[in-house]
């Protein structure tokens, strides 16, 4: 079976950093891209940006280029989501989710997502 | 980038009637356009690909249409239990493969 499994939900401190994880399992990680969706409170899905854990290709909404890293160690099979200064406007729910090699793919399966809460 | 813009925001049906949501791009994504149910405190999930290719183990009440700019996505006869939000997702141009803003389905 196809599983994506995140880490668990975090609260943090304005200004502290943070990695959250998402490991793939039941298939071939290095075959698929892994992608990021935000989640805030009460609200849509928002496409963060995606990253091909072969060759750690990455490409990010312009939205959040800049805001947050994404990373891949294909050795464990797991892809990162990493801020180095968290505000309180990232307080949200963070899924991963694979995507086939094709970068013309939809989302497929998701993780089952991690709280980040930021609160002072 | 691409807008998507779902519609309405909000749709209130009964059980056992069809309900039609709507999809519109900002510019042709062809075919390439998903639609993914969510249910409170749940993970997204995929129920249309392709712009009419149901996922695997999706019921057939659920259809896709479209191309180009419009989609639509049907459910033919409500069931308790496909009364969520729904997304679309154009995954044509990234990045990035933008979302629609969803429409909740809600009982009548």
């Amino acid at each position: 079976e196809v599983q994506l499994v995140q880490s668990g939900a975090e609260v943090k401190k304005p200004g502290e950093s943070l990695k959250i994880s998402c490991k793939g399992s039941g298939y071939s990680f290095t075959n698929y891209w892994i992608g990021w969706v935000r989640q805030m409170p009460g609200k849509g899905l928002e496409w963060m940006g995606i990253i091909f854990p072969d060759d750690s290709d990455t490409r990010y909404s312009p939205t959040f280029q800049g805001q947050v890293t994404m990373s891949a160690d294909k050795s464990i099979s797991t892809a990162y989501l990493q801020w180095s200064s968290l505000k309180p406007s990232d307080t949200a729910m963070y899924y991963c989710a694979r995507q086939k090699s094709n970068y013309r793919d939809w989302f497929d399966p998701w993780g089952q997502g991690t709280l980040v809460t930021v609160s002072s | 980038e691409i807008v998507m813009t779902q519609s309405p925001a909000t749709l209130s049906v009964s059980p056992g009637e069809r309900a039609t949501l709507s999809c519109r791009a900002s510019q042709s994504v062809s075919s390439n356009l998903a639609w993914y149910q969510q249910k409170p405190g749940q993970t997204p999930r995929l129920l249309i690909y392709e712009a009419s290719t149901r996922a695997t183990g999706i019921p057939a009440r659920f259809s896709g249409s479209g191309s180009g700019t419009e989609f639509t996505l049907t459910i033919s006869s409500l069931q308790s239990e496909d009364f969520a939000v729904y997304y679309c997702q154009q995954y044509n141009n990234w990045p990035p493969h933008t979302f629609g803003q969803g429409t909740k389905l809600e009982i009548k």
